[in-house]
């Protein structure tokens, strides 16, 4: 049983250029959430999906970043004219119940 | 102001020793504590994780000791292994009805010496 599936696993972009993150929850799981990893601020919470609708982006930056869930198999991570301090690894999770997140093995995201 | 605080930046034990990684947390309505084990390159994986409820949740040699009303909670790894060197992060969420977003501690990187 594969696990959360991320793509790409390595993204560099210009300063400017849009930038889109894939992800793919564990089948059946009908929670998916994206964080982010930086060296400074740590792993920080960004948005979730709950059945493939937003319930919560309280962590997401108000311009520029947008995430999107079109079906229960994937889900998309857009950020738009990308910044330097942009660049992160973006994790991807989903979970089956309320707790247990399971986590994919991020995108590193830099952009030049 | 930080939600969830682990103590140690970086630990370093010898095999066979028990390491001890602490974390601390502001928010009373947390009440799930779960921690998580990453190796570079690879997502955050989950080890082991508490309820507010219990002050004790052992798993193999991975014990968590819980306490609520200082509002702390410490990762115990008995008999460490070299394979055991990774960042530990402490995560923390609310509880109530639904799926709950995750509170990291800034992690803690742990080097067993062989």
């Amino acid at each position: 049983n594969a696990g959360v599936i991320q793509t790409p696993r390595h993204k560099v972009t210009g300063k400017g250029q849009e930038a889109t993150l894939w992800c793919e929850p564990i089948s059946g799981h009908s929670a998916v959430f994206w964080y982010r990893q930086t060296i400074v601020q740590g792993l920080e919470f960004l948005t979730y999906f709950r059945n493939q609708a937003p319930i919560d982006d309280s962590g997401m930056p108000k311009e520029r970043f947008s995430a999107q869930m079109p079906n229960q198999s994937h889900s998309t991570l857009k950020i738009q004219s990308t910044q330097p301090q942009d660049s992160a690894v973006y994790l991807c999770a989903s979970s089956l119940d309320q707790d247990t997140q399971y986590f994919g093995p991020g995108t590193r995201l830099l952009v030049l | 102001q930080q939600q969830v605080r682990q103590s140690s930046q970086s630990l370093t034990v010898w095999e066979g020793e028990t390491a001890i990684l602490n974390c601390s947390y502001e928010n009373s309505a947390f009440d799930y504590f779960p921690w998580y084990q990453q190796f570079p390159g690879e997502g955050p994986a989950l080890l082991i994780a508490i309820r507010s409820v219990s002050d004790k949740k052992e798993d193999g040699r991975f014990t968590i000791f819980f306490n609520k009303r200082e509002k702390n909670l410490s990762l115990h790894i008995k008999d460490s292994q070299p394979g055991d060197s990774a960042t530990y992060f402490c995560a923390a969420s609310e509880g109530g009805s639904g799926y709950n977003k995750l509170t990291f501690g800034k992690g803690t990187v742990l080097l067993v010496s062989p």
